[in-house]
């Protein structure tokens, strides 16, 4: 059972765009959502993270929009570059006290100059 | 900081043989993961341990895997008698709080 669902699962955009990539989550027990980013031949790298007390995180261009009544989160790149070409994996735990990340699938996004 | 250390960075083995893992947390650290990531599966979840206990194995199977943490400054994971379905990445991440937690660079394991 997918406990953590990405969409698209890969998303291409013109430099300078906006990019959507969306996430949603079935358990209402968790309550810490991070993303992270995955460049080729490396490991992923916490990027930005939100908990559901406030419905958005700002960190420059990286934003993420949550929902909790519908169980969505989404994380919008505004002007992206080609340096943000990267896989991008959302998150989920219960942090409660320390807890395994429960990730999606991921979204591979192309940033095309 | 030197983040995660993992190593070997890549290892090979044979069908049936022993393959150990390790991994150093950032020191001060009370948490450590070990996830692997496949292109089927994706990134999943093995084993914790905070302050050096094991916590949550609920990730490992059951047969052939197994984790240690002997002391706060390493921790291992080992597989016995590989099989080339364990073929995958193995990370370890590790965490000073609740949440933030930091992937070192992976084992990339491969079964022949």
């Amino acid at each position: 059972q997918q406990q953590v669902r990405q969409s698209p699962q890969s998303l291409t955009v013109w430099e300078g765009e906006t990019a959507i990539l969306n996430c949603s989550y079935e358990d209402s027990t968790f309550d810490y959502f991070p993303w992270y980013w995955q460049f080729p031949r490396e490991s992923p790298a916490l990027l930005i993270a939100i908990r559901p007390v406030s419905n958005k995180k700002e960190d420059g261009r990286f934003t993420i929009f949550f929902n909790k009544r519908e169980k969505k989160l989404s994380l919008h790149i505004t002007d992206s570059q080609p340096g943000d070409s990267a896989t991008y994996f959302c998150a989920a735990s219960t942090s409660s006290s320390f807890s395994k990340l429960v990730f999606g699938q991921g979204t591979s996004l192309s940033v095309v100059p | 900081n030197a983040g995660v250390i993992q190593t070997p960075r890549h290892k090979v083995t044979g069908k049936g043989q022993e393959a150990t893992l390790w991994c150093e947390p950032i020191s001060g650290h009370s948490a450590v993961f070990w996830y692997r990531q496949t292109i089927v599966q994706g990134l999943e979840f093995l084993t914790y341990f905070r302050n050096q206990a094991p916590i949550d194995d609920s990730g490992m199977p059951k047969e052939r895997f197994s984790a240690q943490m002997p002391n706060q400054s390493h921790s291992t994971l080992k597989i016995q008698s590989t099989q080339p379905q364990d073929s995958a990445v193995y990370l370890c991440a590790s965490s000073h709080d609740r949440d933030e937690q930091y992937f070192g660079p992976g084992t990339r394991l491969t079964v022949l």
